[in-house]
């Protein structure tokens, strides 16, 4: 049971334009959502979160938007950079087992020149 | 966030073999992680270790497998033991970041196994 999906593999996007990343998730009783980039041979960095009372967080070039009705949120990249190029994984936790993180498959984000 | 290397980066292993995977940190903390990521997979929490405490597992893994230490704040082994293909995997380990910020987890650079 995919409790956190991430329905596209890959994305491709030019530089200079916005990246978006997708997830949704079917627990309704998580509360905290993360976004790791992941590159390869390293481990993944943590990158933005939103709690469950917000539905938007930002960090310069990078937004997250959470839409609990619908149990989806997104990750907004603004300006995309090819340093953008790398594995983003969306991860979701709720209060009752606050460490445990639930992870998605993943989206593969190129950024091209 | 806090500094974690893993000890091996990699490693090939013969069936029915096992390995052991550190993880040390560059400061204390009280909670550390270890994932498995499977080839084309998410990553997956296999169990949680607390200094002082036996290892939690999740569901769908077992101690007889994977065997935890965690002697100290900064250190924490596993091991994958009896290895077959299926446990071909990079394997991580993580820790949890600073209380005001409790669900956030800092990873190491994890640990590629090949078992053949």
């Amino acid at each position: 049971d995919q409790q956190v999906k991430q329905n596209s593999p890959s994305l491709s996007v030019q530089e200079g334009r916005i990246s978006i990343l997708n997830c949704d998730y079917t627990n309704s009783m998580f509360d905290y959502f993360l976004w790791y980039k992941k590159y390869p041979a390293e481990g993944p960095t943590f990158l933005i979160s939103i709690s469950s009372i917000k539905d938007k967080n930002e960090d310069g070039r990078f937004t997250v938007f959470l839409n609990k009705s619908a149990k989806h949120l997104s990750l907004h990249i603004v300006p995309s950079q090819p340093g953008d190029s790398a594995v983003y994984f969306c991860a979701a936790s709720h209060t009752g087992t606050a460490s445990k993180l639930t992870f998605g498959t993943g989206t593969r984000l190129q950024v091209t020149l | 966030s806090a500094v974690i290397s893993q000890k091996p980066s990699r490693d090939i292993c013969q069936r029915g073999t096992s390995l052991t995977i550190q993880c040390q940190v560059d400061s204390q903390v009280t909670m550390m992680f270890w994932y498995r990521q499977q080839p084309g997979q998410s990553l997956t929490l296999i169990a949680t270790a607390n200094q002082g405490s036996e290892a939690t597992y999740e569901s769908g893994f077992v101690i007889d497998k994977f065997p935890i230490s965690r002697p100290n704040l900064t250190f924490s082994t596993l091991t994958v033991s009896n290895m077959s293909p299926e446990d071909s995997s990079i394997y991580l380990c993580s820790v949890q970041g600073r209380l005001s910020s409790y669900n956030e987890q800092f990873f190491g650079p994890g640990t590629r196994l090949t078992v053949l």
